[in-house]
């Protein structure tokens, strides 16, 4: 079946650092991928969706200057979160799918734990 | 604001018998609706989903209906299985790919 892996599965890191969390697409070519982050006891919230040689599409509220996302090619999406803050820690979870639409299956990655001093 | 809402946090079923987990969402938007299964510190699962022009759709143990003029679907497992305890969210999207998932409800089968 598809698989999606994460790297890293958690990160701890230094107020005012950056860190990298990578999505991959081991078995298939993933036009699309999604970056989402689950609260504690909330719900996961999409963060942003991005489309191979595009930029990311951001939702309202998630700001784009501090969670930079790459989608350089159809197996690989980077976030980056840009001088984390302890509000910063979350579980980052990706997902990818061979197409744009909700309506596809998703293939979710196993997520990265953050957490940042 | 709270597009989707899944208002029970946790619900237990004996091994065996039927589960019910319930969603309501309030934009009428909303055309497709996804269930998935997380289990703990592991991305979500897609489980099974329901187009708006349909009441029901079954896979195997799992069935969802979808009740558009009340704005609520449910996902029903027949029977429970402890392999099923699991944090169970809805979502629904729109022509426009919005997408809003609930707050998940957690599944504990107990066998």
């Amino acid at each position: 079946g598809a698989v999606v892996s994460q790297h890293p599965s958690w990160v701890i890191c230094k107020s005012g650092t950056s860190v990298k969390i990578e999505c991959r697409s081991l078995d298939f070519q993933a036009t699309t991928m999604f970056w989402y982050r689950q609260f504690p006891k909330q719900s996961l919230m999409l963060m942003a969706t991005s489309n191979e040689g595009s930029k990311a599409t951001y939702e309202q509220g998630v700001e784009k200057d501090k969670f930079l996302i790459n989608h350089a090619s159809l197996t690989l999406s980077t976030l980056t979160v840009t001088s984390a803050h302890p509000e910063d820690s979350s579980f980052y979870i990706c997902s990818a799918s061979t197409s744009g639409r909700w309506t596809d299956t998703q293939y979710f990655g196993p997520g990265t734990r953050l957490t940042v001093l | 604001d709270q597009q989707v809402k899944q208002n029970s946090p946790s619900l237990s079923v004996q091994e065996g018998r039927i589960s019910i987990l319930n969603c309501d969402y309030t934009n009428s938007m909303f055309d497709y609706f996804l269930w998935y299964k997380k289990y703990p510190a592991e991305g979500p699962t897609f489980l099974i989903s329901i187009s708006s022009i349909k009441d029901k759709n079954e896979d195997g143990r799992f069935t969802v209906f979808l009740n558009k003029s009340a704005k609520h679907l449910s996902l029903h497992i027949v029977p429970s299985q402890p392999g099923d305890s699991a944090v169970y969210f809805c979502a629904a999207s729109s022509n426009n790919n919005d997408m809003r998932f609930g707050a998940g409800t957690r599944l504990t089968v107990k066998p």
